[in-house]
Protein backbone atom coordinates (compact mmCIF):
# COMPACT_ATOMS: atom_id res chain seq x y z
CA UNK A 1 0.00 0.00 0.00
CA UNK A 2 1.26 3.02 -0.60
CA UNK A 3 2.25 5.81 2.42
CA UNK A 4 3.17 9.45 3.00
CA UNK A 5 4.96 10.69 5.96
CA UNK A 6 5.89 14.17 7.03
CA UNK A 7 8.00 13.77 10.26
CA UNK A 8 7.74 17.14 11.99
CA UNK A 9 3.97 18.35 13.07
CA UNK A 10 5.70 22.25 12.79
CA UNK A 11 8.42 23.70 11.25
CA UNK A 12 10.18 27.48 12.17
CA UNK A 13 12.25 29.10 10.32
CA UNK A 14 13.00 33.24 10.24
CA UNK A 15 11.99 35.48 7.00
CA UNK A 16 15.02 35.39 4.97
CA UNK A 17 16.01 31.90 5.72
CA UNK A 18 16.42 28.94 4.00
CA UNK A 19 13.87 26.17 4.66
CA UNK A 20 12.97 22.53 4.16
CA UNK A 21 9.79 20.90 4.54
CA UNK A 22 10.90 16.91 4.95
CA UNK A 23 8.65 14.04 2.95
CA UNK A 24 9.24 10.29 2.78
CA UNK A 25 7.45 7.67 0.92
CA UNK A 26 6.61 3.90 0.40
CA UNK A 27 5.17 2.44 -3.08
CA UNK A 28 5.38 -0.63 -4.82
CA UNK A 29 6.09 1.35 -8.24
CA UNK A 30 7.01 4.44 -9.42
CA UNK A 31 5.79 7.36 -7.20
CA UNK A 32 3.72 10.04 -9.00
CA UNK A 33 5.04 13.02 -5.68
CA UNK A 34 2.83 16.03 -5.11
CA UNK A 35 3.25 19.08 -2.91
CA UNK A 36 0.25 20.91 -1.81
CA UNK A 37 -0.16 23.98 0.12
CA UNK A 38 -3.58 24.73 2.08
CA UNK A 39 -4.48 28.23 4.16
CA UNK A 40 -6.42 28.08 6.98
CA UNK A 41 -10.07 27.29 5.60
CA UNK A 42 -9.13 26.86 2.18
CA UNK A 43 -8.65 24.11 -0.12
CA UNK A 44 -5.24 22.81 -1.49
CA UNK A 45 -3.34 24.81 -3.67
CA UNK A 46 -0.83 22.55 -5.98
CA UNK A 47 3.12 23.94 -5.62
CA UNK A 48 4.83 21.05 -7.81
CA UNK A 49 4.96 17.69 -8.55
CA UNK A 50 7.72 14.73 -9.79
CA UNK A 51 6.75 12.03 -12.10
CA UNK A 52 9.59 11.06 -14.08
CA UNK A 53 13.09 13.15 -15.49
CA UNK A 54 14.97 15.90 -13.19
CA UNK A 55 15.47 14.88 -9.93
CA UNK A 56 15.02 18.87 -8.83
CA UNK A 57 11.52 19.51 -9.54
CA UNK A 58 10.70 23.61 -9.17
CA UNK A 59 7.54 24.91 -8.43
CA UNK A 60 5.28 28.17 -7.49
CA UNK A 61 6.22 31.00 -5.26
CA UNK A 62 9.74 29.88 -5.48
CA UNK A 63 9.62 26.51 -4.08
CA UNK A 64 11.41 22.85 -5.03
CA UNK A 65 11.76 19.76 -3.97
CA UNK A 66 14.60 16.60 -5.09
CA UNK A 67 13.84 13.32 -5.56
CA UNK A 68 15.76 11.09 -4.04
CA UNK A 69 14.88 7.40 -4.99
CA UNK A 70 17.71 5.72 -3.19
CA UNK A 71 16.14 7.40 0.48
CA UNK A 72 12.57 7.56 -0.65
CA UNK A 73 12.28 11.14 -0.14
CA UNK A 74 10.52 14.08 -1.48
CA UNK A 75 11.67 17.35 0.25
CA UNK A 76 10.05 20.18 -0.20
CA UNK A 77 12.95 23.68 0.00
CA UNK A 78 13.00 26.99 -0.55
CA UNK A 79 16.71 29.21 -0.78
CA UNK A 80 14.49 32.36 1.34
CA UNK A 81 11.37 32.32 3.36
CA UNK A 82 8.79 34.69 3.17
CA UNK A 83 6.18 35.48 6.31
CA UNK A 84 3.36 34.69 3.60
CA UNK A 85 5.23 31.09 3.06
CA UNK A 86 3.27 30.24 6.34
CA UNK A 87 0.77 27.54 6.13
CA UNK A 88 0.68 23.84 6.37
CA UNK A 89 1.88 22.12 3.53
CA UNK A 90 0.52 18.44 2.61
CA UNK A 91 3.24 15.39 0.74
CA UNK A 92 1.08 13.37 -1.11
CA UNK A 93 2.04 10.25 -3.57
CA UNK A 94 0.11 7.92 -6.31
CA UNK A 95 1.13 4.75 -7.17
CA UNK A 96 0.90 3.81 -10.79
CA UNK A 97 -2.02 2.31 -11.27
CA UNK A 98 -4.04 3.81 -8.87
CA UNK A 99 -6.05 6.84 -9.16
CA UNK A 100 -6.30 7.82 -5.53
CA UNK A 101 -3.56 9.95 -3.97
CA UNK A 102 -2.59 9.23 -0.51
CA UNK A 103 -1.51 12.77 1.63
CA UNK A 104 0.85 13.05 4.42
CA UNK A 105 -0.64 14.60 7.66
CA UNK A 106 0.82 18.03 6.83
CA UNK A 107 3.38 19.96 8.56
CA UNK A 108 2.73 23.82 9.73
CA UNK A 109 5.56 26.11 8.22
CA UNK A 110 5.72 29.12 10.63
CA UNK A 111 7.87 31.73 9.08
CA UNK A 112 8.68 34.60 11.69
CA UNK A 113 9.63 38.34 10.24
CA UNK B 1 -8.26 28.41 -15.80
CA UNK B 2 -9.09 25.51 -13.81
CA UNK B 3 -10.56 26.80 -10.72
CA UNK B 4 -13.32 24.21 -8.50
CA UNK B 5 -15.81 26.26 -6.61
CA UNK B 6 -17.87 24.34 -3.26
CA UNK B 7 -21.25 25.63 -2.44
CA UNK B 8 -21.76 26.41 0.48
CA UNK B 9 -18.43 27.12 2.45
CA UNK B 10 -20.19 26.90 5.53
CA UNK B 11 -22.93 25.25 7.03
CA UNK B 12 -24.80 24.53 10.54
CA UNK B 13 -27.22 22.12 10.73
CA UNK B 14 -29.41 20.50 13.75
CA UNK B 15 -28.60 17.25 13.68
CA UNK B 16 -30.82 14.62 12.09
CA UNK B 17 -31.24 17.02 8.92
CA UNK B 18 -29.88 16.11 5.81
CA UNK B 19 -26.96 18.91 3.95
CA UNK B 20 -26.10 18.58 0.54
CA UNK B 21 -22.74 20.47 -0.40
CA UNK B 22 -21.82 21.09 -3.99
CA UNK B 23 -19.14 20.53 -6.03
CA UNK B 24 -18.39 22.58 -9.23
CA UNK B 25 -15.51 22.53 -12.03
CA UNK B 26 -16.12 26.40 -13.36
CA UNK B 27 -14.14 26.40 -16.59
CA UNK B 28 -13.44 22.95 -17.26
CA UNK B 29 -14.97 19.73 -17.81
CA UNK B 30 -14.46 17.09 -14.99
CA UNK B 31 -14.07 13.48 -15.64
CA UNK B 32 -13.37 12.69 -12.18
CA UNK B 33 -14.28 14.19 -8.39
CA UNK B 34 -12.85 13.67 -5.57
CA UNK B 35 -14.43 13.84 -2.02
CA UNK B 36 -12.01 14.59 0.83
CA UNK B 37 -12.58 14.82 4.79
CA UNK B 38 -10.17 16.48 6.81
CA UNK B 39 -10.57 16.71 10.57
CA UNK B 40 -8.69 19.40 12.77
CA UNK B 41 -4.85 19.59 12.32
CA UNK B 42 -5.25 16.33 10.23
CA UNK B 43 -4.70 15.05 7.17
CA UNK B 44 -7.37 14.56 4.05
CA UNK B 45 -8.78 11.21 3.89
CA UNK B 46 -10.06 10.55 0.54
CA UNK B 47 -14.24 9.24 1.11
CA UNK B 48 -14.80 8.58 -2.33
CA UNK B 49 -13.99 8.76 -6.14
CA UNK B 50 -16.58 9.84 -8.64
CA UNK B 51 -16.76 9.64 -12.30
CA UNK B 52 -19.54 11.16 -14.26
CA UNK B 53 -22.41 9.09 -14.93
CA UNK B 54 -21.47 6.23 -12.91
CA UNK B 55 -21.93 5.08 -9.01
CA UNK B 56 -19.66 6.61 -6.82
CA UNK B 57 -16.28 4.11 -5.46
CA UNK B 58 -16.10 4.42 -1.59
CA UNK B 59 -13.36 3.64 0.30
CA UNK B 60 -13.49 1.25 3.12
CA UNK B 61 -15.15 2.64 6.20
CA UNK B 62 -16.96 5.18 4.51
CA UNK B 63 -20.83 4.76 4.77
CA UNK B 64 -22.50 4.96 0.66
CA UNK B 65 -25.67 5.43 2.54
CA UNK B 66 -25.15 8.15 4.64
CA UNK B 67 -22.76 10.30 2.61
CA UNK B 68 -24.77 10.24 -1.18
CA UNK B 69 -22.49 11.26 -3.99
CA UNK B 70 -24.17 12.29 -7.33
CA UNK B 71 -21.92 13.53 -10.19
CA UNK B 72 -24.77 13.79 -12.76
CA UNK B 73 -22.75 16.50 -15.04
CA UNK B 74 -18.99 16.74 -16.29
CA UNK B 75 -19.30 20.05 -14.44
CA UNK B 76 -21.20 19.17 -10.63
CA UNK B 77 -20.88 16.93 -8.41
CA UNK B 78 -22.75 16.69 -4.89
CA UNK B 79 -22.11 15.49 -1.52
CA UNK B 80 -25.40 14.44 0.15
CA UNK B 81 -24.66 14.18 4.31
CA UNK B 82 -27.71 11.89 5.79
CA UNK B 83 -28.87 12.44 8.80
CA UNK B 84 -26.72 14.61 10.11
CA UNK B 85 -24.94 14.03 13.62
CA UNK B 86 -22.18 16.06 15.41
CA UNK B 87 -19.40 13.31 14.69
CA UNK B 88 -20.27 14.47 11.08
CA UNK B 89 -18.94 17.74 12.03
CA UNK B 90 -15.70 18.01 9.87
CA UNK B 91 -14.05 20.16 6.27
CA UNK B 92 -15.16 18.27 3.48
CA UNK B 93 -13.12 18.92 0.15
CA UNK B 94 -13.61 18.66 -3.17
CA UNK B 95 -11.02 18.13 -6.33
CA UNK B 96 -11.75 17.47 -9.91
CA UNK B 97 -9.26 16.31 -12.84
CA UNK B 98 -9.81 18.11 -16.07
CA UNK B 99 -11.67 15.38 -18.77
CA UNK B 100 -8.82 16.35 -21.14
CA UNK B 101 -5.70 16.97 -18.99
CA UNK B 102 -2.51 16.08 -16.98
CA UNK B 103 -3.68 12.82 -15.25
CA UNK B 104 -2.10 13.27 -12.10
CA UNK B 105 -3.51 16.91 -11.54
CA UNK B 106 -6.16 17.29 -9.05
CA UNK B 107 -7.53 20.56 -8.69
CA UNK B 108 -9.17 21.57 -5.10
CA UNK B 109 -12.09 23.32 -4.21
CA UNK B 110 -12.13 25.88 -1.39
CA UNK B 111 -13.56 23.45 0.98
CA UNK B 112 -17.03 23.54 3.19
CA UNK B 113 -16.87 23.55 6.85
CA UNK B 114 -19.67 21.17 8.37
CA UNK B 115 -21.16 22.06 11.78
CA UNK B 116 -23.81 19.61 13.48
CA UNK B 117 -25.59 20.43 16.56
Amino acid sequence: AQSVAQPEDQVNVAEGNPLTVKCTYSVSGNPYLFWYVQYPNRGLQFLLKYITGDNLVKGSYGFEAEFNKSQTSFHLKKPSALVSDSALYFCAVRDLGFQKLVFGTGTRLLVSP
Amino acid sequence: GAVVSQHPSRVICKSGTSVKIECRSLDFQATTMFWYRQFPKQSLMLMATSNEGSKATYEQGVEKDKFLINHASLTLSTLTVTSAHPEDSSFYICSARKLAGDYNEQFFGPGTRLTVL
